[in-house]
């Protein structure tokens, strides 16, 4: 079974540029979220699709960031303009499901390799 | 505010002991939690998850105690092997479906 695909694996641009990533889930897989991890840190969720609704993207700096998820299969996250704080590793993940009906626990989340800004 | 801590940064263990890593969470609000496992320039990987109707979840040299009494869960690895080595990530949930990450602990299992 292929695993999340996510492109660029690096990029580095200097501030007030655009960047965007790209990822590719896992076939059949519902949910898709989007994180972002600091050095240093924990990876910490910006924006949580189920298919191709938006489920919280409460801590998605919406004044420069922005995401979306055509089709419900691949999704791109984009930063405009990018700024010092951005620099930081970007990962997606996707799970079947986001609740599992009996257990009340959650889908196990398949991480991809991450992108890796660098904003100078 | 940090919700989920893992406080100890590193943790280095000999091959063949039992590796301990520990992850307090201060919101009681927070009904599943998760460890994920991570190498250098790769995601995270699923390792072991616990509800909280339950205390002990084991699967293989992985197991994971949740005790709700004083918001504190921790990663139990018997033996330790050195393919082992890495950062462990403690994950909890609940209410709202936000994740949210511990900082990390490095651990080195020493051969």
């Amino acid at each position: 079974e292929a695993g999340v695909a996510q492109s660029p694996r690096y990029k580095i641009i200097e501030k007030r540029q655009s960047v965007a990533f790209w990822c590719n889930p896992i076939s059949g897989h519902a949910t898709l979220y989007w994180y972002q991890q600091i050095l240093g840190q924990g990876p910490k969720l910006l924006i949580q699709f189920q298919n191709n609704g938006v489920v919280d993207d409460s801590q998605l700096p919406k004044d420069r960031f922005s995401a979306e998820r055509l089709k419900g299969v691949d999704s791109t996250l984009k930063i405009q303009p990018a700024k010092l704080e951005d620099s930081a590793v970007y990962l997606c993940a996707s799970s079947l499901r986001a609740k599992l009906p009996t257990s009340g626990g959650e889908g196990e989340q398949f991480f991809g390799p991450g992108t890796r800004l660098t904003v100078l | 505010d940090q919700q989920v801590k893992q406080n100890s940064p590193s943790l280095s263990v000999q091959e063949g002991r039992i590796s301990i890593l520990n992850c307090d969470y201060t919101n009681s609000m927070f009904d599943y939690f998760l460890w994920y496992k991570k190498y250098p320039a790769e995601g995270p990987t699923f390792l072991i998850s616990i509800s909280s109707i339950k205390d002990k979840n084991e699967d293989g040299r992985f197991t994971v105690f949740l005790n709700k009494s004083a918001k504190h869960l921790s990663l139990h690895i018997v033996p330790s092997q050195p393919g082992d080595s890495a950062v462990y990530f403690c994950a909890a949930k609940g209410g709202t479906y936000k994740y949210i990450f511990g900082t990390g602990t490095r651990l080195k299992v020493l051969a």
